[in-house]
């Protein structure tokens, strides 16, 4: 079956500076990934998400990269700002329904 | 438009006893699918209704169902609680468009075993 991981459990980042966080998923059959944001107390929030036909995607301060041939996604964060800090899952569909496999998450801290 | 509601929020129950958790999909949404959130598992998907049929299941004991009603709105049940069955209990619904299949989730519920 799939599995989805994050390559850091934690990461802290100074205000301003850019965040990188990485995930590695491994069914190459996979079509549809999207990450989520998660703040403490509430349900995963929607940032963006990319289809499998795409190697970028840019939202408002996000952009999200896929590299197909490692089987690789990461989010990038610009000008990290301290509502930020939150744990950041991936996420991909399978192409077989409208089930998701999510990676235990990585934690961001924004230092002010 | 109302976003997904979940009741109830916060439960404690001792092992042995059954629990029944409600979502409320967002109006006009189909789709509901039932998460296990726990610190060491992270998120993990139990089961999804579309139109009161289960159209997906995780690998979870058949302790655990589901139902959907004819409003969308979705009961999941827990039989004979285990101390490892403490955790997040999150639904989430979609609209299952052609263009994106995103999911919105609500705020959990808490369950927790004693």
């Amino acid at each position: 079956g799939e599995s989805v991981g994050l390559h850091l459990p934690t990461l802290s980042v100074q205000e301003g500076d850019n965040s990188i966080i990485n995930c590695a998923y491994s069914n190459s059959a996979s079509d549809y990934f999207i990450w989520y944001k998660q703040e403490s107390g509430k349900g995963p929030q929607f940032i963006i998400d990319i289809r499998s036909n795409m190697d970028k995607r840019q939202g408002q301060r996000v952009t999200v990269l896929l590299n197909k041939t490692v089987k690789h996604l990461s989010l990038q964060i610009a000008a990290t700002q301290p509502g930020d800090s939150a744990v950041y899952f991936c996420a991909e569909m399978s192409n077989t329904g409208n089930q998701f496999y999510f990676g235990t998450g990585t934690s961001l801290t924004v230092i002010p | 438009k109302a976003g997904v509601t979940q009741t109830p929020r916060y439960l404690i129950k001792t092992r042995g006893q059954q629990v029944t958790l409600s979502c409320s999909p967002i109006s006009g949404h189909r789709s509901v699918s039932w998460y296990q959130q726990t610190p060491g598992q992270g998120l993990q998907f139990l089961f999804e209704y579309f139109s009161e049929t289960q159209r997906n299941k995780g690998n979870f004991p058949g302790r655990f169902s589901g139902r959907q009603f004819s409003n969308s709105r979705s009961e999941m049940n827990v039989s004979t609680l285990e101390l490892g069955d403490s955790a997040l209990y999150l639904c989430a619904s979609s609209f299952v468009g052609q263009v994106s299949t995103s999911q919105y989730f609500g705020p959990g519920t808490r369950l927790l075993v004693l």
